[in-house]
């Protein structure tokens, strides 16, 4: 199947700095990507929807300054977790939708992030 | 409001049983229908899916998971479940073309050996 991949993997930081997440597509192209947060044994919540080369669509009680998203190309969409506190500390996940026929999406192994 | 909902949040089982997880959806239109799992420490990995057509799916490791329109569910299925199938398995659907997928709160599956 279709392969997603995430950098970095796992990442500490300190209160008041920004972290980067990418996530790329390795072997299709991806008009739209998905970025989740999954807490400790929950479900995956959905924060945003990135489209290539547009805005992203963020849900609700999502703070679009505080969670920046680009989806610069057809291959990498990125999120940038600005100003990060505690309580940012999660599991972020993307996934990518494969384009054309039969639309699935395949997701990447996820970030986790701790703050400091 | 449209939802997903799993009924078993913890299901054990001796190997070689058979397995039902129930996946029930809120939405009268047309749905596409994923079964996803996640093996401890591993990515969410798709192992079935339905669009359109034969509503009996097969999908990976001898999964099967059967589309009844009537019933709104997506019930996944194996008829002998292995040590190996322990993980956490999410029905997932999206209730109307080009939009968002959502997912049911998960389903832990626990494998006896």
């Amino acid at each position: 199947g279709a392969v997603v991949s995430q950098h970095p993997s796992w990442v500490i930081c300190k209160s008041g700095t920004s972290v980067k997440i990418e996530c790329r597509s390795l072997d299709f192209q991806a008009t739209t990507m998905f970025w989740y947060r999954q807490f400790p044994k929950q479900s995956l919540m959905l924060m945003a929807t990135s489209n290539e080369g547009s805005k992203a669509t963020y849900e609700q009680g999502v703070e679009k300054d505080k969670f920046l998203i680009n989806h610069a190309s057809l291959t990498l969409s990125t999120l940038t977790v600005t100003s990060a506190h505690p309580e940012d500390s999660s599991f972020y996940i993307c996934s990518a939708r494969e384009s054309g026929y039969q639309e699935t999406q395949y997701f990447g192994p996820g970030t986790r992030l701790l703050v400091l | 409001a449209q939802s997903v909902s799993q009924h078993n949040h913890h299901v054990i089982l001796s190997e070689a049983a058979s397995l039902e997880l129930g996946c029930n959806y809120s939405y009268g239109g047309t749905v596409n229908l994923f079964w996803y799992v996640q093996y401890p420490g591993q990515h969410l990995q798709l192992l079935l899916k339905y669009f359109s057509g034969d509503p009996l799916v097969k999908g990976i490791k001898g999964f099967e998971a059967e589309f009844i329109k009537s019933k709104f569910s997506f019930n996944l299925r194996k008829p002998s479940v292995q040590w190996s199938d322990t993980a956490e398995y999410f029905c997932a659907v999206i209730m109307n073309r080009d939009d968002k997928i959502i997912f049911g709160k998960g389903t832990r599956l626990h494998i006896l050996p």
